[in-house]
């Protein structure tokens, strides 16, 4: 069982849907939970991260981290097609440099 | 402000050759990362580095790839005897300390093809 498991999609949806796209983990000692993105023959940017379980909003971007679920989800709302990308989970340890990445959901926004 | 460098973008190299790859990060920050992107998958960790030293190898293979950060110049990726599956996407990160895993910042990658 790999410790983050995410969907990869391909995800289709028409211009202004709310987008929402998951992850699962095994390892309850993930402390960090973080949201990246990843255009075509580009590194990844993060998008959005937290620490602790509940809701983090930036402008139309939604970040909600269940622990005992072990569960975390990225709402997108009004998608626009600039937000055509891979879209990335990672998380973290405490006290630990390294990051823990999802396979990653390739999303496409049509206009 | 330049953000992380990597550099060559596109490396081929025939089977049994070497590969080495070249990381300069954000003026200011003194740790890196190396990640590895396969096909169709999402990044793993490889090592991390500061000036000089090597504090976390553990996602290195045990044979033909080694790191090293100098105290001058960029940190390399070296990989020996490169095989078909050494094919990927290699990324370096930055940070400006220890404890900035939000702090990461991603160059473009390396994208290595073996023939």
């Amino acid at each position: 069982q790999k410790e983050v498991e995410q969907d990869p999609g391909p995800l289709s949806v028409p211009e202004g849907a709310i987008v929402s796209l998951n992850c699962t983990y095994s390892n309850s000692a993930f402390q960090y939970f973080m949201w990246y993105r990843q255009y075509s023959r580009k590194g990844p940017e993060l998008l959005m991260y937290t620490y602790s379980s509940g809701n983090k909003e930036d402008g139309r971007f939604t970040a909600q981290v269940d622990k005992s679920s072990k569960y975390i989800s990225l709402f997108i709302r009004d998608s626009q097609p600039s937000d055509s990308a891979t879209y990335l989970c990672a998380m973290g340890f405490q006290g630990a440099q390294k990051l823990v990445f999802g396979q990653g959901t390739r999303l496409t926004i049509n206009p | 402000n330049a953000g992380v460098m990597q550099n060559p973008r596109h490396l081929v190299r025939r089977r049994g050759q070497e590969a080495r790859l070249r990381c300069s990060p954000m003026k200011g920050h003194s740790h890196v990362y190396w990640y590895r992107q396969l096909p169709e998958e999402g990044l793993k960790f490889m090592v991390y580095l500061q000036k000089e030293n090597i504090i976390d190898e553990s996602g290195m293979p045990k044979e033909r790839f080694s790191a090293e950060f100098p105290k001058e110049g960029p940190s390399i990726l070296r990989i020996q005897q490169v095989v078909r599956g050494d094919s990927a996407a290699y990324f370096c990160a930055s940070s400006p300390g220890q404890g900035d895993v939000y702090g990461y910042t991603f160059g473009s990658g390396t994208r290595l093809t073996v023939v």
